[in-house]
């Protein structure tokens, strides 16, 4: 099992709908969680971190965390095509790991017009 | 505003050969690190560095080498490279604030191994 999951992609919607991406994690240890967004050829960016069970708004994304489930998803509101990109959870396993990231494989996002 | 500079971009080797991948930040961060990329697949973290003399195996860190030369600077080496290290290496850094903190991800390095 890998340690931070991903649901397979890709995943298609339409402009103007939600785009939902979804993350487990295996390590109840985890402290702090990542999204990032990677278009293609390009490194990845932060769009969205997250520490406390709950929910975080910023703009048109909301990432939301159960540490007891262990998950975390990424939602896109109002999704345009320039949210067509590779979204890659990522996963902090805690102070004795130096702020080492886990990243999941990645979920490609298509957005069509 | 540099950021995190990796230098080459492009590189294509032959089998066996070494070369040595550079990477330097001016954000002024203690830790840093290296990740590999393979297609559809998400950052792999090979080695990492906490702090300036400090260096610490990640998941994949057969093949590797690195080095701290200073908190600027942290280089990967492949000694005698594979076709299996084609890939797309990223070097990143974090800030030093709390437990925990985002990545500063440079612009990647795109090895092929022939």
């Amino acid at each position: 099992q890998k340690e931070v999951e991903q649901n397979s992609g890709p995943l298609s919607v339409p402009e103007g709908a939600i785009a939902s991406l979804n993350c487990t994690y295996s390590d109840r240890g985890s402290q702090s969680f990542f999204w990032y967004r990677q278009y293609s050829g390009k490194s990845p960016e932060l769009i969205m971190f997250i520490y406390s069970n709950g929910d975080k708004e910023d703009g048109r994304f909301t990432a939301q965390l159960n540490k007891a489930s262990q998950y975390v998803s990424l939602l896109i509101r109002d999704s345009q095509p320039s949210d067509s990109a590779t979204y890659l959870c990522a996963v902090n396993f805690g102070y004795t790991n130096a702020g080492k990231s886990t990243f999941g494989d990645g979920t490609t996002l298509t957005v069509k017009p | 505003n540099a950021g995190v500079t990796q230098t080459p971009k492009f590189q294509v080797l032959k089998t066996g050969q070494s070369m040595t991948l550079q990477c330097a930040q001016d954000m002024n961060h203690n830790s840093m690190y290296w990740y590999r990329q393979d297609p559809g697949m998400g950052l792999r973290l090979i080695y990492y560095s906490a702090s300036e003399g400090t260096t610490d195996k990640g998941e994949v860190p057969n093949g590797y080498n690195v080095s701290r030369l200073n908190k600027r600077e942290f280089s990967l080496r492949l000694e005698s490279a594979a076709p299996s290290q084609t890939s797309v290496y990223f070097c990143a850094s974090r800030p030093d604030r709390g437990v925990t903190g985002e990545l500063f991800f440079g612009e990647g390095s795109r090895l092929t191994v022939l």
